[in-house]
Protein backbone atom coordinates (compact mmCIF):
# COMPACT_ATOMS: atom_id res chain seq x y z
CA UNK A 1 0.00 0.00 0.00
CA UNK A 2 1.53 3.35 -0.91
CA UNK A 3 1.61 5.53 2.27
CA UNK A 4 3.17 9.23 2.12
CA UNK A 5 3.40 10.65 5.99
CA UNK A 6 4.40 13.74 6.58
CA UNK A 7 5.93 15.12 9.86
CA UNK A 8 7.81 18.21 11.24
CA UNK A 9 5.35 20.74 11.02
CA UNK A 10 3.98 23.46 13.92
CA UNK A 11 4.02 26.58 15.28
CA UNK A 12 7.49 28.86 14.44
CA UNK A 13 7.61 33.10 14.24
CA UNK A 14 8.20 34.84 11.40
CA UNK A 15 11.42 34.78 10.32
CA UNK A 16 12.17 30.76 11.49
CA UNK A 17 12.78 27.72 10.62
CA UNK A 18 11.55 24.53 10.07
CA UNK A 19 12.11 21.02 7.89
CA UNK A 20 9.06 18.97 6.70
CA UNK A 21 9.70 15.40 5.98
CA UNK A 22 7.84 13.33 4.04
CA UNK A 23 8.42 9.39 4.68
CA UNK A 24 7.51 7.37 1.53
CA UNK A 25 6.23 3.67 1.53
CA UNK A 26 4.73 0.96 -0.74
CA UNK A 27 6.34 1.51 -3.80
CA UNK A 28 9.95 2.48 -5.47
CA UNK A 29 10.39 5.63 -4.34
CA UNK A 30 13.67 6.58 -6.02
CA UNK A 31 11.38 6.15 -9.11
CA UNK A 32 9.04 8.94 -8.59
CA UNK A 33 9.30 12.53 -8.95
CA UNK A 34 8.08 14.23 -5.92
CA UNK A 35 6.32 17.55 -5.16
CA UNK A 36 5.53 19.82 -2.26
CA UNK A 37 1.77 21.15 -2.35
CA UNK A 38 -0.12 23.72 0.43
CA UNK A 39 -2.81 25.07 0.94
CA UNK A 40 -4.36 27.78 3.51
CA UNK A 41 -7.50 26.06 5.53
CA UNK A 42 -10.32 26.80 3.30
CA UNK A 43 -9.00 27.81 0.28
CA UNK A 44 -7.70 26.53 -2.54
CA UNK A 45 -4.44 24.18 -3.64
CA UNK A 46 -0.77 25.85 -4.04
CA UNK A 47 1.99 23.91 -6.00
CA UNK A 48 5.09 24.81 -3.87
CA UNK A 49 7.82 23.06 -5.29
CA UNK A 50 9.02 19.69 -6.76
CA UNK A 51 12.21 17.36 -7.45
CA UNK A 52 12.92 14.84 -9.94
CA UNK A 53 13.65 10.47 -8.96
CA UNK A 54 17.76 11.50 -8.76
CA UNK A 55 17.44 15.30 -7.33
CA UNK A 56 19.27 16.41 -10.13
CA UNK A 57 16.16 18.81 -11.38
CA UNK A 58 13.85 21.54 -8.46
CA UNK A 59 11.51 23.87 -9.27
CA UNK A 60 9.64 26.05 -7.03
CA UNK A 61 6.80 28.47 -6.87
CA UNK A 62 8.11 32.34 -7.26
CA UNK A 63 6.78 33.28 -3.59
CA UNK A 64 9.30 30.55 -2.10
CA UNK A 65 12.54 31.10 -4.33
CA UNK A 66 15.24 31.27 -1.93
CA UNK A 67 13.45 30.74 0.85
CA UNK A 68 12.91 27.16 0.62
CA UNK A 69 14.84 24.00 -0.57
CA UNK A 70 13.21 20.60 -1.64
CA UNK A 71 15.97 17.89 -1.08
CA UNK A 72 15.39 14.02 -1.07
CA UNK A 73 17.28 10.70 0.52
CA UNK A 74 16.36 7.70 -1.85
CA UNK A 75 17.85 5.71 0.75
CA UNK A 76 15.64 7.07 3.21
CA UNK A 77 12.78 6.90 1.03
CA UNK A 78 11.87 10.55 2.43
CA UNK A 79 11.40 14.12 0.67
CA UNK A 80 12.60 17.12 2.91
CA UNK A 81 11.23 20.89 2.65
CA UNK A 82 13.41 23.30 4.26
CA UNK A 83 11.71 26.29 4.76
CA UNK A 84 13.22 29.45 6.06
CA UNK A 85 12.49 32.79 6.87
CA UNK A 86 8.90 31.96 7.19
CA UNK A 87 6.70 34.43 6.77
CA UNK A 88 2.39 34.66 7.98
CA UNK A 89 1.39 34.03 4.44
CA UNK A 90 3.37 30.58 4.62
CA UNK A 91 0.43 29.16 7.43
CA UNK A 92 -1.04 26.38 5.14
CA UNK A 93 -1.65 22.78 5.36
CA UNK A 94 1.28 21.38 3.59
CA UNK A 95 1.15 18.40 1.48
CA UNK A 96 3.79 16.15 -0.37
CA UNK A 97 2.21 14.02 -3.60
CA UNK A 98 3.25 10.99 -6.08
CA UNK A 99 4.14 12.51 -9.74
CA UNK A 100 2.58 9.84 -11.91
CA UNK A 101 1.86 10.10 -15.72
CA UNK A 102 2.02 14.20 -14.91
CA UNK A 103 -0.43 13.99 -12.48
CA UNK A 104 -0.63 13.67 -8.39
CA UNK A 105 -1.59 10.22 -7.76
CA UNK A 106 -1.46 9.69 -4.08
CA UNK A 107 -1.04 12.21 -1.38
CA UNK A 108 0.02 12.48 2.15
CA UNK A 109 -2.70 13.74 4.96
CA UNK A 110 -1.00 17.17 5.26
CA UNK A 111 0.95 18.58 7.94
CA UNK A 112 0.00 22.16 9.07
CA UNK A 113 2.54 24.90 9.54
CA UNK A 114 1.86 28.05 11.69
CA UNK A 115 3.61 31.45 11.48
CA UNK A 116 2.98 33.66 14.03
CA UNK A 117 4.32 35.71 16.78
CA UNK B 1 -6.24 36.72 -15.25
CA UNK B 2 -5.75 33.48 -13.32
CA UNK B 3 -4.78 30.84 -15.36
CA UNK B 4 -7.37 28.76 -14.65
CA UNK B 5 -11.19 29.53 -12.57
CA UNK B 6 -13.76 28.04 -10.90
CA UNK B 7 -16.74 28.74 -9.24
CA UNK B 8 -16.21 29.17 -5.75
CA UNK B 9 -19.44 26.76 -4.77
CA UNK B 10 -21.76 24.39 -6.08
CA UNK B 11 -24.95 22.18 -5.13
CA UNK B 12 -26.81 19.59 -5.73
CA UNK B 13 -29.36 16.98 -4.68
CA UNK B 14 -28.47 13.62 -3.54
CA UNK B 15 -28.97 11.55 -7.14
CA UNK B 16 -29.48 14.39 -9.13
CA UNK B 17 -26.13 15.77 -11.46
CA UNK B 18 -23.90 18.23 -11.61
CA UNK B 19 -21.50 19.77 -13.47
CA UNK B 20 -18.88 21.57 -12.45
CA UNK B 21 -16.42 24.19 -14.87
CA UNK B 22 -12.63 24.92 -14.68
CA UNK B 23 -12.17 27.59 -17.24
CA UNK B 24 -8.53 28.11 -18.61
CA UNK B 25 -7.20 31.51 -19.87
CA UNK B 26 -6.98 31.98 -23.24
CA UNK B 27 -3.00 31.43 -23.39
CA UNK B 28 -4.11 28.05 -22.26
CA UNK B 29 -6.72 27.39 -24.20
CA UNK B 30 -5.25 23.51 -24.94
CA UNK B 31 -4.02 22.99 -21.96
CA UNK B 32 -4.75 19.43 -20.29
CA UNK B 33 -6.72 19.98 -16.77
CA UNK B 34 -6.51 17.36 -13.74
CA UNK B 35 -9.40 16.91 -11.63
CA UNK B 36 -9.13 16.05 -7.95
CA UNK B 37 -11.97 15.54 -5.19
CA UNK B 38 -10.93 16.66 -1.60
CA UNK B 39 -13.32 15.29 0.85
CA UNK B 40 -13.61 16.93 4.30
CA UNK B 41 -10.53 16.83 6.40
CA UNK B 42 -8.38 14.88 3.72
CA UNK B 43 -5.89 15.22 1.38
CA UNK B 44 -6.78 15.52 -2.24
CA UNK B 45 -7.55 12.33 -4.70
CA UNK B 46 -7.10 12.46 -8.31
CA UNK B 47 -10.22 11.93 -9.92
CA UNK B 48 -9.53 12.35 -14.08
CA UNK B 49 -7.77 13.73 -16.27
CA UNK B 50 -9.12 15.68 -19.43
CA UNK B 51 -8.10 16.92 -22.84
CA UNK B 52 -8.55 18.93 -25.56
CA UNK B 53 -11.62 17.30 -27.61
CA UNK B 54 -12.80 15.98 -24.06
CA UNK B 55 -10.01 12.69 -24.20
CA UNK B 56 -9.77 11.32 -20.93
CA UNK B 57 -6.18 10.29 -20.89
CA UNK B 58 -6.48 8.85 -17.23
CA UNK B 59 -8.62 7.72 -14.42
CA UNK B 60 -8.20 7.96 -10.99
CA UNK B 61 -8.64 4.74 -8.71
CA UNK B 62 -12.11 3.90 -6.82
CA UNK B 63 -13.40 6.67 -9.01
CA UNK B 64 -17.11 5.26 -9.70
CA UNK B 65 -18.30 5.65 -13.62
CA UNK B 66 -20.53 8.27 -12.52
CA UNK B 67 -17.89 10.62 -12.85
CA UNK B 68 -17.19 11.93 -16.58
CA UNK B 69 -15.28 14.95 -17.93
CA UNK B 70 -15.92 16.77 -21.40
CA UNK B 71 -13.49 19.75 -22.52
CA UNK B 72 -14.32 22.27 -24.96
CA UNK B 73 -12.55 25.32 -26.01
CA UNK B 74 -11.43 26.85 -22.90
CA UNK B 75 -13.96 24.59 -20.80
CA UNK B 76 -13.00 21.40 -18.96
CA UNK B 77 -16.33 19.82 -17.25
CA UNK B 78 -16.67 17.29 -14.22
CA UNK B 79 -20.12 16.18 -14.30
CA UNK B 80 -21.35 13.97 -11.51
CA UNK B 81 -24.36 11.64 -11.85
CA UNK B 82 -26.65 10.10 -9.45
CA UNK B 83 -24.87 12.02 -6.61
CA UNK B 84 -23.91 10.73 -3.09
CA UNK B 85 -22.98 11.95 0.08
CA UNK B 86 -19.65 10.91 -0.24
CA UNK B 87 -19.08 12.96 -3.08
CA UNK B 88 -19.39 16.17 -1.30
CA UNK B 89 -16.09 18.11 -0.76
CA UNK B 90 -13.93 20.55 -2.98
CA UNK B 91 -13.13 19.95 -6.21
CA UNK B 92 -9.77 21.10 -7.97
CA UNK B 93 -8.01 21.68 -11.00
CA UNK B 94 -4.85 21.76 -12.20
CA UNK B 95 -2.28 21.93 -14.57
CA UNK B 96 1.36 21.75 -15.33
CA UNK B 97 2.95 24.67 -17.12
CA UNK B 98 6.88 25.26 -18.40
CA UNK B 99 9.55 22.60 -18.05
CA UNK B 100 12.95 22.15 -16.59
CA UNK B 101 13.41 25.49 -13.49
CA UNK B 102 10.86 26.92 -15.01
CA UNK B 103 7.98 23.92 -14.13
CA UNK B 104 4.89 24.94 -12.34
CA UNK B 105 1.58 23.68 -11.73
CA UNK B 106 -1.42 26.01 -11.46
CA UNK B 107 -4.59 25.28 -9.41
CA UNK B 108 -7.82 26.87 -9.87
CA UNK B 109 -9.12 27.92 -6.57
CA UNK B 110 -11.42 25.30 -5.94
CA UNK B 111 -15.42 24.46 -5.82
CA UNK B 112 -17.33 23.54 -2.56
CA UNK B 113 -19.52 20.66 -3.69
CA UNK B 114 -22.76 20.53 -1.25
CA UNK B 115 -24.83 17.69 -1.42
CA UNK B 116 -28.37 18.80 -0.12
Amino acid sequence: EVQLVESGGGLVQPGGSLRLSCAASGFTFSRYWMHWVRQVPGKGLVWVSRINSDGSSISYTDPVKGRFTISRDNAKNTVYLQMNSLRVEDTAMYYCARRQNSYFDFWGQGMLVTVSS
Amino acid sequence: QSVLTQTPSASASLGASVTLTCTLSSAYSNYKVDWYQQRPGKGPHFVMRVGTGGIVEFKGDGIPDRFSVLGSGLYRYLTIKNIQEEDEGDYHCGADHGSGSNFVVVFGGGTKLTVL
